[in-house]
């Protein structure tokens, strides 16, 4: 039911663009993209979501693809603190269902 | 203002016991969910309430059940606990049904069975 298929781990240097890549090719036209993060056994937090444009906030961007089958959340200038675990999440949009399904995630450990 | 919280922090029981944990959403927040993560894996959805009614379960056993004060809290309860119930057990709160809400997490009940 996760929808999605992420890299079981990636590391990044410090200071450098953190682009943690989805793959949700079974997305469908009113299905949206979340992306959490969750840190050490905290709960998860949330970073951001999109349809179809591309979206930014103060904590990062989420590239879609036109075809919406893979998505890119990018971390400008990763930090220490960024080390965590990142949910891609595909929720479908309804007044009915609003649970998300997680899968395992990307181990992002960003490195000094 | 203050976020999801949950209680207790952890709790040790032993097989066959009940366990209840404890939610409070954000204020003005109507919808609660649960999740279950067993160590080394990803979220699990649980239940999901909204206005004091349970709207969705996910794939788990009838032991795990719960419900929703009219002041939008929320109990989780697991009856006849099983060694794999041990998890972190996660509450999210959203303000509502409709629309692209996204959920706020607690910080989550450590639920260990011995």
């Amino acid at each position: 039911d996760a929808k999605t298929t992420q890299p079981p781990s990636m590391d990044c240097a410090e200071g450098r663009a953190a682009n943690l890549p989805c793959n949700h090719s079974t997305i469908s036209g009113n299905e949206y993209v979340y992306w959490y993060r969750q840190i050490h056994s905290q709960g998860p937090q949330y970073i951001i979501h999109g349809l179809k444009n591309n979206e930014t906030n103060e904590m990062a961007s989420l590239i879609i693809t036109e075809d919406r089958k893979s998505s890119t959340l990018i971390l400008p200038h990763a930090t220490l603190r960024d080390t965590a675990v990142y949910y891609c999440i595909v929720r479908l949009r309804l007044n009915t269902g609003n649970q998300f399904y997680f899968g395992t995630g990307t181990s992002l450990t960003v490195i000094p | 203002e203050a976020g999801v919280t949950q209680s207790p922090t952890h709790l040790i029981k032993t097989r066959g016991q009940q366990a209840t944990l404890r939610c409070s959403p954000i204020s003005g927040h109507t919808s609660v969910y649960w999740y279950q993560q067993a160590l080394g894996l990803g979220l699990q959805f649980l239940l999901w309430y909204d206005e004091g009614e349970e709207r969705n379960r996910g794939n788990f056993p009838p032991r795990f059940s719960g419900r929703q004060f009219p002041n939008y809290s929320s109990e989780l309860n697991v009856n006849a606990l099983e060694l794999e119930d041990s998890a972190l057990y996660l509450c999210a709160s959203s303000p509502g049904t409709g629309g692209y809400n996204e959920q706020f997490f607690g910080p989550g009940t450590r639920l260990t069975v011995l």
